[in-house]
């Protein structure tokens, strides 16, 4: 399995500009999660789904969105780049909703610079 | 809304020199896990305690959970050069959903050879 897979790994956007960042995993998770993480202040959750179909906000949702058309993947969205939004960008998934029995799974980041 | 402090931020030793992270959290936990990134990394699952005084041990790890579920430590003993890294650790409400962490800002830990 290659677990959660994330991309693109770096980029650099222009003020204004959109995009997608992308996440995939193969381990038949429900649950995936959307986190940025700045420099000194941990990770804070953006979006998450607990299935296809299914979205929701975490803590810091606005001036993103996401989708979840298939179980395998979960994009997010910038659709107006904002200097705000640097920072490193990290997918994750777990499988079980039982509390006690989650472990969440994490992608190799994007770091996105917005200049 | 739900808080997860950790103290120290960051924490400079000496290989061989042991290490503690504490964990506070603003409201009692159904569960806490504890996470380590190394630098340039993501992070990656070490353990979860799920029970009241719950202490769990990984080879040089010792994680504990406190008897109230607020709180939580990670030491490790005698560190290494590999030990470098940020831990953080991460709660979930016992009143909230089940699938979101809170996570704390995390501990850097560094160490001199």
């Amino acid at each position: 399995n290659a677990g959660v897979t994330q991309t693109p790994k770096f980029r650099i956007l222009k003020i204004g500009q959109s995009m997608t960042l992308q996440c995939a995993q193969d381990m038949n998770h429900n649950y995936m999660y959307w986190y940025r993480q700045d420099p000194g202040m941990g990770l804070k959750l953006i979006y998450y789904s607990v299935g296809a179909g299914i979205t929701d906000k975490g803590e810091v949702p606005n001036g993103y969105n996401v989708s979840r058309s298939t179980t395998e993947d979960f994009p997010l969205r910038l659709e107006l780049a904002a200097p705000s939004q640097t920072s490193v960008y990290f997918c994750a998934s777990s499988y079980s909703r039982l509390a006690g029995g989650e472990t969440q799974y994490f992608g190799p980041g994007t770091r996105l610079l917005v200049l | 809304g739900q808080q997860v402090m950790q103290i120290p931020q960051y924490q400079h030793v000496q290989e061989g020199e042991d290490f503690t992270t504490y964990c506070n959290s603003s409201t009692t936990l159904s569960n806490i896990q504890w996470y380590k990134q190394r630098p340039g990394g993501h992070p990656v699952f070490l353990i979860q305690l799920v029970k009241s005084g719950e202490v769990k041990k990984q080879k040089r790890l010792t994680f504990q959970f406190g008897e109230a579920k607020k709180n939580s430590s990670l030491h490790i003993t005698a560190t290494q050069t590999t030990d470098v890294g940020t831990y953080f650790c991460a709660g979930r409400n016992s009143g909230g959903s089940n699938y979101k962490l809170t996570f704390g800002k995390g501990t850097l830990l560094t160490v001199n050879p």
